[in-house]
């Protein structure tokens, strides 16, 4: 079985300054994605990026880019240029990399993240 | 392209009553998931359908929880008798099915908040 942990229930930051969220996972998988989902207030859960294991780029998209460690199981979030936007839970998440239709994603406890003006 | 669509938004029942959530998946979309997601927690997978079969249910309390997916669409989900510890927030998500890294995003809805008084 998969686990996530995530260390740090909240944080804060100011505007436009750059955070990293923490992300480690347990697994005997070799081939697997990783992903980072938002849930604001409104609580839709919007996915924020991703990473296939197999890859050692580290993806971006934006602001926003991981730190795959894929040795150490770490998958951190770094938000730079924070915007008031970004206030929200922040999940990580992980699922096997599957043929066979079981693609059950695994969540950590999430980390709220608060942008201060 | 439209998302994943649930309802209701808000529902109050009192403990031992039946309730029902709907979920439609985005168009195309072969893959269904229920997640319960209690507060302060990430989402637990209760249930997830490959069209209209099921592909994993093994979280999913069999004797007071029930899903179907008849025509490999839209998806019911249903709580009868509920608990007070059945409050939480019922995400639906779906995904395409297939290899890709793209085909392996779970999308959700907007999610059911459930109360159990």
């Amino acid at each position: 079985a998969q686990t996530v942990t995530q260390s740090q229930p909240e944080m804060s930051v100011q505007e436009a300054e750059t955070v990293t969220l923490s992300c480690t996972y347990d697994t005997s998988e070799s081939n697997y994605y990783l992903f980072w989902y938002k849930q604001p207030p409104s609580r839709q859960m919007i996915l924020v990026i991703r990473q296939e294991a197999y890859k050692q780029q580290n993806a971006t998209e934006n602001r926003f880019s991981v730190n795959f460690q894929k040795a150490a199981k770490s998958f951190s979030l770094k938000i730079s240029d924070s915007q008031l936007g970004d206030t929200a839970m922040y999940f990580c998440a992980f699922r096997p990399r599957s043929n066979f239709g079981n693609e059950k994603l695994t969540f950590g406890t999430g980390t709220r993240l608060t942008i201060i003006p | 392209e439209a998302g994943v669509a649930q309802s209701p938004r808000y529902k109050i029942i009192e403990k031992r009553q039946s309730v029902a959530f709907w979920c439609n998946p985005i168009s195309g979309h072969a893959t269904l998931y229920w997640y319960q997601q209690i507060l302060g927690q990430g989402p637990k997978l209760l249930i997830q359908f490959q069209n209209n079969g099921v592909v994993d249910d093994s979280q999913l309390p069999k004797d007071r929880f029930s899903a179907e997916r008849l025509k490999g669409v839209d998806s019911t989900l249903k709580i009868q008798p509920a608990k007070l510890e059945d409050s939480a927030v019922y995400l639906c998500a779906s995904s395409p099915r297939g290899g890709l890294a793209t085909q392996e995003t779970q999308y959700f809805g907007p999610g059911t908040r459930l109360l159990v008084l």
